[in-house]
């Protein structure tokens, strides 16, 4: 099966750089995306890694190591808005299997 | 552009009941994926139609079902509900394979 891990929680300050880890373990996949989704809405989508290395949209960022099993989003320029969970999946054939969830709570 | 609809956005049920869950995706997606959200086990994947076909099975009971229409419109149905299927149902759509899915706002479903 697949699994990924990304850690429950993570704090930050207004302005500052946080980065989300996520790690996984499949026997195959297309590519590694990112979601957030604010409380009580939707999931929305951030990025998509289909290559190593790292794609860059406006203030976020994704990596992602095959070698390494191994992607992370980085949030530059941190706003309250951003105050959300983050989710990293794994891009099957027809499926998205996602990770639990990061909770980033961005204080003033 | 409209985005993914799901109807209702609540819903209340007893346990035993059935329930059908509508999706309509964007204008142009043919595929059409279904995800339980709780608390305590994240995005879980229901399955997947892409043209009328399932494509895709996640790991739950025979209770949950989906179809698909020739408009790409699709339904889950939950039959025999328990306690357990209290969550949100949340239904994405996409071209087709892989990258960027568009979620609806989701079904709360709760179960009494």
């Amino acid at each position: 099966g697949q699994s990924l891990e990304q850690p429950s929680e993570v704090t930050a300050v207004e302005g500052a750089i946080v980065q989300i880890n996520c790690t996984y373990q499949t026997s195959g996949f297309y590519g590694l995306s990112w979601y957030q989704q604010h409380d009580g809405g939707a999931p929305t989508f951030l990025s998509y890694n289909g290559l190593d290395g790292l794609e860059e949209t406006g203030r976020f960022s994704s990596f992602l190591s095959r070698s390494d099993s191994y992607g992370y989003l980085l949030l530059q320029e941190l706003q309250m808005k951003d105050s959300a969970s983050y989710f990293c999946a794994l891009c099957g054939y027809s499926t998205l299997t996602f990770g639990k969830g990061t909770m980033l709570l961005v204080s003033p | 552009k409209a985005g993914v609809t799901q109807t209702p956005r609540y819903l209340i049920k007893t346990r035993g009941q059935q329930v059908t869950l509508s999706c309509s995706p964007i204008s142009g997606h043919r595929s059409v994926s279904w995800y339980q959200q709780t608390p305590g086990q994240g995005l879980q994947f229901l399955f997947e139609y892409f043209s009328e076909t399932q494509r895709n099975k996640g790991n739950f009971p025979g209770r949950f079902s989906g179809r698909q229409f020739s408009n790409s419109r699709s339904e889950m149905n939950v039959s025999t509900l328990e306690l357990g299927d209290s969550a949100l149902y949340l239904c994405a759509s996409s071209e087709g394979l892989g990258t960027e899915a568009f979620f609806g706002q989701g079904t709360r479903l709760t179960v009494v």
